[in-house]
């Protein structure tokens, strides 16, 4: 049973244009929702988090969107740069089990082209 | 730079075999949580310890297991290894038992053959 859906698994975006990603979860106990970027031969590395209080986190170009009721989530780049060109994973977490184990999307690779 | 070390980098060995990944967590860090990366599954959760102590399972075979020594370092013991065992190994730490931001290392790629 896949918990967390990711889509697109790969997106192709200009360069200065909006890279939407986006997930949808089926645990209702989950409260944390973070975000990895991983690069090529690296380990993810945690963009941005949110929990589903807010309706949305903005981390400069870096924009999370959440919908409780829907059980969506998705994240948004603004302004996509070469640099931005990676996998991205949502994950999700019930911190209320004690522990933070995250439940991973199956990625999706950007590809931003100049 | 994560500050997590993960050793070997990479590991070819054959079906069968036993293997031995170490992983060093950032200095300060408590839990450690290793994970399982393939094209197939994904990424998944394996294991995660607190302070030497199992806190956390998820879905890790009867054949892998885990520890984490007094000095806080982890490694991950994988036994009687099949070729669909080939996959990226991460491990990460955070700070706390139950704390929101886990730091990932470099990996070791295993390659059963």
């Amino acid at each position: 049973q896949q918990q967390v859906k990711q889509s697109p698994q790969s997106l192709i975006v200009q360069k200065g244009g909006i890279s939407i990603i986006n997930c949808a979860y089926e645990n209702t106990a989950f409260d944390y929702f973070p975000w990895y970027q991983q690069f090529p031969g690296k380990g993810p590395a945690l963009l941005i988090a949110i929990r589903p209080d807010v309706s949305e986190k903005k981390e400069g170009r870096f924009t999370i969107s959440f919908n409780k009721s829907a059980k969506q989530f998705s994240l948004h780049i603004m302004d996509s740069q070469p640099g931005d060109s990676a996998t991205y994973f949502c994950a999700a977490t019930n911190s209320g089990a004690g522990s933070y184990q995250l439940t991973f999307g199956k990625g999706t690779k950007l590809s931003v082209i100049p | 730079d994560s500050g997590v070390t993960q050793t070997p980098k990479h590991l070819i060995t054959a079906t069968g075999q036993r293997v031995t990944l170490r992983c060093s967590p950032r200095s300060g860090d408590l839990s450690v949580y290793w994970y399982q990366q393939s094209l197939d599954q994904g990424l998944q959760f394996l294991i995660q310890y607190y302070n030497g102590e199992e806190r956390a399972k998820g879905n890790i075979l009867e054949r892998f297991s885990a520890q984490q020594f007094p000095d806080l370092h982890s490694e991950l013991n994988l036994s009687s290894l099949e070729l669909g065992d080939s996959a990226l190994y991460f491990c990460a730490s955070s700070v706390g038992r139950a704390q929101e931001t886990q730091y990932f290392g470099p990996g070791t790629r295993l390659l059963v053959l």
